[in-house]
């Protein structure tokens, strides 16, 4: 079964220093990803979707994908308080089973 | 414009009763739906993914029981029972187009309590 896991648990970082997010996974076969954020009692939003190597950029995220290293990770240029929030990598083959690593808890201070 | 509407969004439910969840598609065009389960600051799971009206599935896992039903095209139904005593849990459904690419979306989720 997929593993999926995130680094770093959590992440404390200044407004408008680049936060960066690492996502792991073990299906070398994952061909779909996605990254989304969580904040407290809402639904979740998605932030990037990526489905082939190299980067892909949506306004101020871009998540970068490696396959052969089963590595995909999300930056986030320009932070503010408001994206403070858990940030979830998602990874699947198609859409239909998806398993989302545990999360990090990104905090950005003023 | 929301896409997915969940309801209730927040039950108390007693102990021992099961709780059944509606989440409703606004737009058709995103068949596949599905269902995810997640405890309190814990992973979110995957349980469910039906596509035609009239597919059912059940699984049991620790600390509850689930059965989901595909309704309609539009709406997708989810009955949990034998929650553990004290859990909170949250439920949420997505939809989206399936194959290997396209967006997913997602509900705002239900918060099931157990009393």
């Amino acid at each position: 079964q997929q593993k999926v896991q995130q680094s770093p648990e959590s992440l404390t970082v200044s407004e408008g220093a680049m936060a960066s997010l690492n996502c792991t996974f073990s299906d070398g076969t994952s061909n779909n990803f996605r990254w989304y954020r969580q904040h407290s009692a809402k639904g979740l939003e998605v932030l990037v979707s990526i489905f082939s190597d190299g980067e892909k950029e949506e306004g101020r995220f871009t998540a970068h994908l490696n396959r052969a290293n089963l590595h995909v990770s999300l930056h986030i240029r320009e932070p503010q308080p408001s994206d403070s929030a858990v940030y979830l990598c998602a990874v699947s083959r198609g859409n239909n089973r998806i398993f989302f690593g545990d999360g990090t808890q990104l905090v950005v201070k003023p | 414009v929301t896409l997915l509407e969940q309801n209730p969004r927040w039950r108390l439910v007693p102990r021992g009763q099961a709780v059944n969840l509606r989440c409703i598609l606004k737009n058709s065009q995103y068949p596949w739906m599905s269902w995810y389960q997640q405890d309190l600051q814990k992973q979110l799971q995957w349980l469910f993914t039906l596509r035609s009206p009239g597919d059912k599935e059940v699984k049991s896992l620790p600390g509850a029981d689930y059965l989901a039903t595909r309704v309609t095209d539009t709406e997708l139904r989810l009955q949990v029972a034998n929650m553990s005593q004290g859990r909170t849990l949250y439920c949420t459904c997505s939809a989206g187009l399936g194959g290997n690419t396209g967006q997913l979306y997602f509900g705002e989720g239900s918060k099931l309590t157990v009393l």
